[in-house]
Order: structure tokens, then C-alpha cells, then sequence
């Protein structure tokens, strides 16, 4: 039962554009939600994270976007440049970042 | 600046033989957490501390053990491996809203 999901396994953007990362989640008691981005052979990085009061948090290019309603939330990257290349996971918790419940990961791929 | 410490890398082990994997941290955190990550699985919670001498089951805990004697230490051991816990194994050390991560340790079980 796989209550936080991430149902593109990869995307591809052209370097500049926009790229669109989805989440969607089942477990409506989530109320912290955060983006980590992983290179190979390292550790997961903390990117931006959004609280459930709000709907939007912008920091620099990543901007995360909440819909409660849908159980959906969206991390923009705008303009993708090539070091943006990696696998993005969505995660959730109940209470700030305990027991972080993963999605499967998305690769993004930023080509020149 | 060492942040969270995982210790091995790699690591090749037999069926049925035993190790542990140490995570450190120097943050002076009281939460820690072990997960292992798996092909289209994303990373799932094997066990969690949230202070000295206490632990907790997460998500996958069958097949191992954890132990958390002093505050800067999480310890994973796996008391008879199985080809099923090849896996990457993450170490990550918590506070309030931020979740620090080790560079990972690779255990693969022949």
C-alpha cells in the first residue's frame, strides 16, 4: 500500500524549460511534505519543503505547489539546467520531517 | 563538518553470515532513522530511535536489529543475511523539520 506515489518513473526536459515533478499521496493526516534530490552513489539532499497551512513555496528556481483537495502536490524547476539531473523523491510525515514516508522516485534528465 | 557518517560503503556478504552497519552523526540530534532503498520502492523505514536507548520498528523491520547506546550512534545489524536484504542501506539523523542523510552503505547478500 503505497501511500505517497510518484508515478513517472523519469522525465526528460530540454535544458531552460520548465520540468514538473508529481506527488500524490492517500494518507490525508500528512501535513509536512518535502523533496529530496539523490545523485548517484550519494546521500538524499533536502531541496524544499512545503507545510500543509500552505499552498505554494518558492525558494530560488524550485517551487512547490500543495493541493489538498487532490492530495496532489508538484515541485516546478524553472529553468532545468544540466546539474538539475538526478532522481527527485516526494516525501510526507505527520509531524515535520519524522518517519518520512517516500515515493518510488522520479529521474530527471536535463539535456543541452 | 561530518554531518551523518555511514560506515561501510560496500560491503559483499554470504547468506546466513551477520554484520552491522554504524551511522554517526554529529549534530547532536535526538531522532535517527535506518532505510533501505529498492528499485521502484523509494526509501523505506527499516527502524528509528528518538533518543538515547530507545528504538523502534518502521515500515520493513524483519531481519534486523537496531541499537542506539549512545546519542551520536544508530547501529544496523542484520544477525543472518538473505539475498533479499541486497539493498542500499541510508542512515539519516533529524531535526524538527530537516532530515540529514548518510552517502549510503551498498550491501549486496551472495
Amino acid at each position: 500500500d503505497q501511500q505517497v506515489k510518484q508515478n513517472s518513473p523519469s522525465l526528460s526536459v530540454q535544458e531552460g524549460r520548465i520540468s514538473i515533478l508529481n506527488c500524490d499521496y492517500t494518507n490525508s493526516m500528512f501535513d509536512y511534505f518535502l523533496w529530496y534530490k539523490k545523485y548517484p552513489a550519494e546521500g538524499p539532499t533536502f531541496l524544499i519543503s512545503i507545510s500543509s497551512i500552505k499552498d505554494k513555496n518558492e525558494d530560488g528556481r524550485f517551487t512547490v505547489f500543495l493541493n489538498k483537495s487532490a492530495k496532489h502536490l508538484s515541485l516546478h524547476i524553472v529553468p532545468s539546467q544540466p546539474g538539475d539531473s538526478a532522481v527527485y523523491f516526494c516525501a510526507a510525515s505527520i509531524q515535520g520531517a519524522q518517519k518520512l514516508v517516500f515515493g518510488q522516485g522520479t529521474r530527471l534528465t536535463i539535456n543541452p | 563538518n561530518a554531518g551523518v557518517t555511514q560506515t561501510p560503503k560496500f560491503r559483499v556478504l554470504k547468506t546466513g553470515q551477520s554484520m552491522t552497519l554504524l551511522c554517526a552523526q554529529d549534530m547532536n540530534h535526538e531522532y535517527m532513522y535506518w532505510y533501505r532503498q529498492d528499485p521502484g520502492m523509494g526509501l523505506r523505514l527499516i527502524h528509528y530511535s528518538v533518543g538515547e536507548g530507545t528504538t523502534a520498528k518502521g515500515e520493513v523491520p524483519d531481519g534486523y536489529n537496531v541499537s542506539r547506546l549512545k546519542k551520536q550512534n544508530f547501529l544496523l545489524g542484520l544477525e543472518s543475511a538473505a539475498p533479499s536484504q541486497t539493498s542500499v542501506y541510508f542512515c539519516a539523523s533529524v531535526q524538527g523539520t530537516e532530515a540529514f542523510f548518510g552517502q549510503g552503505t551498498r550491501l549486496t547478500v551472495v
